[in-house]
Parts: C-alpha cells; structure tokens; sequence
C-alpha cells in the first residue's frame, strides 16, 4: 500500500531562517498533498496543499514543491517566526480513489529559537 | 457552525473496559474519518466512511469498531480496551470530490488505558 517518509523528525531554527521538511511517497497514482500543521495539544490544520498537475505553489511565506518523476515533495517556510513551531505532517492521496484517504508522513516538530 | 467536535476530551479506561467516542460534524460531509496518534508514529488510519450507512478498515483497525448511522456522527468503540490502545484519537470529516479533499480534524480525544 502507499507509504509516506518524512524527514527530518526534528528541525532547529533560527528565527528568520528558512526551514525545509521534505517526503517521499511510493504510491504513484497519488495526486493530493496536503501538509499540515499541529500546534501543541492542538488539531491538525491544513496550511497548504499541492496537486499533481502543479509544480509549485505558493502562500506568503509558505511553499511547496513536488517532484512527480522522484515522487518527492517538499514545505519550505521562509523567514521563520517562533509562532511557526509546531508538528508539521505531509500526506499523500489518490483522489480518484473515492474514499478520501491520507497517507500521512510521520511527522516534523519543528523549533523557532528566537 | 461548530466543525468537527468530539466527545469526550479525555478519558481514563481500565483495562478489559468499553467506551464509545462520539464524532459530530456539521458540514454535511460525506467521508468521515477516524484516526490515532502516537508520538513520533504519525496519524494513523482506524476506519473510514465514505457515506451514511457504510464503514471500511484503515491501516490499524483492530480492536476498533465502528458506526454511522447518521450522516453527521461517526462512533468509535473500544469493546475491551487494552494498553496499547494508549492514543489520542482524532476525528476528521471531508468531501467527496475532485477539489475538496481537505479533510477537516476534531479537536482530538486523550485516551489513557491503565
């Protein structure tokens, strides 16, 4: 079945640098990849999603990419805030399976050091 | 409109003991999802519902039941709780669709079996 990587487990920052988390997945009729964000004892929220027909996309200072041939993708956040620390999951789908599944990664707890 | 809720927030089980977590939204969503998280193991996949009246197994269904009888509720049951079951469990609700795969989370159940 599909399989979602995610790396790294952890990430430190400074604040104003940039952080990058990327994820593997292994199914390649997958065509949804959303990432999300978790605060500390909060839910999961969606903070930005990609499609297969796109490269790149883009939501101030959040982006990802997808490498479809690799069947890589990536979150890359520019000039991180301490507000930005938080578990952030990648996920991967087939939307044309009619069920709605999401493969998650297994997570990044990301740290902004002020 | 509340979202996705759920009940209870935490709960503290003996072991062999059985409850019913209870996952409401008001979206008029068609999936409907039911998933655990575990410290640096992701969230996983319980069961699903593609519609009113229908259940499948996800990646980690044993010792999980579950129901929908109405389109708004999906029901966990833990019919003898064990240890391992140890989790928060987060409900998630979404689409059916093309362009409406964001799946939607509750704000999580904190389950301790003793």
């Amino acid at each position: 079945g599909e399989n979602v990587e995610q790396h790294p487990s952890t990430l430190s920052v400074q604040e104003g640098d940039s952080a990058v988390i990327k994820c593997t997945y292994s199914d390649s009729a997958s065509n949804y990849f959303p990432w999300y964000k978790q605060e500390l004892g909060k839910r999961p929220q969606l903070i930005i999603d990609i499609r297969s027909n796109v490269g790149e996309k883009k939501d101030q200072r959040i982006a990802v990419t997808l490498n479809k041939t690799a069947k890589h993708f990536s979150l890359h956040i520019t000039e991180t805030q301490p507000e930005d620390s938080a578990v952030y999951f990648c996920a991967a789908s087939n939307s044309f399976g009619n069920t709605g599944k999401l493969i998650f990664g297994q997570g990044t707890t990301l740290q902004v050091k002020p | 409109n509340a979202g996705v809720t759920q009940t209870p927030k935490f709960r503290v089980l003996k072991t062999g003991q059985s409850m019913t977590l209870l996952c409401a939204q008001d979206m008029n969503h068609e999936y409907m999802y039911w998933y655990r998280q575990d410290p640096g193991m992701g969230l996983r996949l319980i069961h699903y519902s593609v519609g009113e009246g229908t259940t499948a197994k996800g990646e980690v269904p044993d010792g999980y039941n579950v129901s929908r009888l109405k389109k708004q509720n999906f029901l966990l049951g833990l019919e003898s709780a064990a240890p391992s079951q140890t989790s928060v469990y987060f409900c998630a609700s979404g689409y059916h669709g093309q362009g409406k795969e964001t799946q939607y989370f509750g704000p999580g159940t904190r389950l301790l079996v003793l």
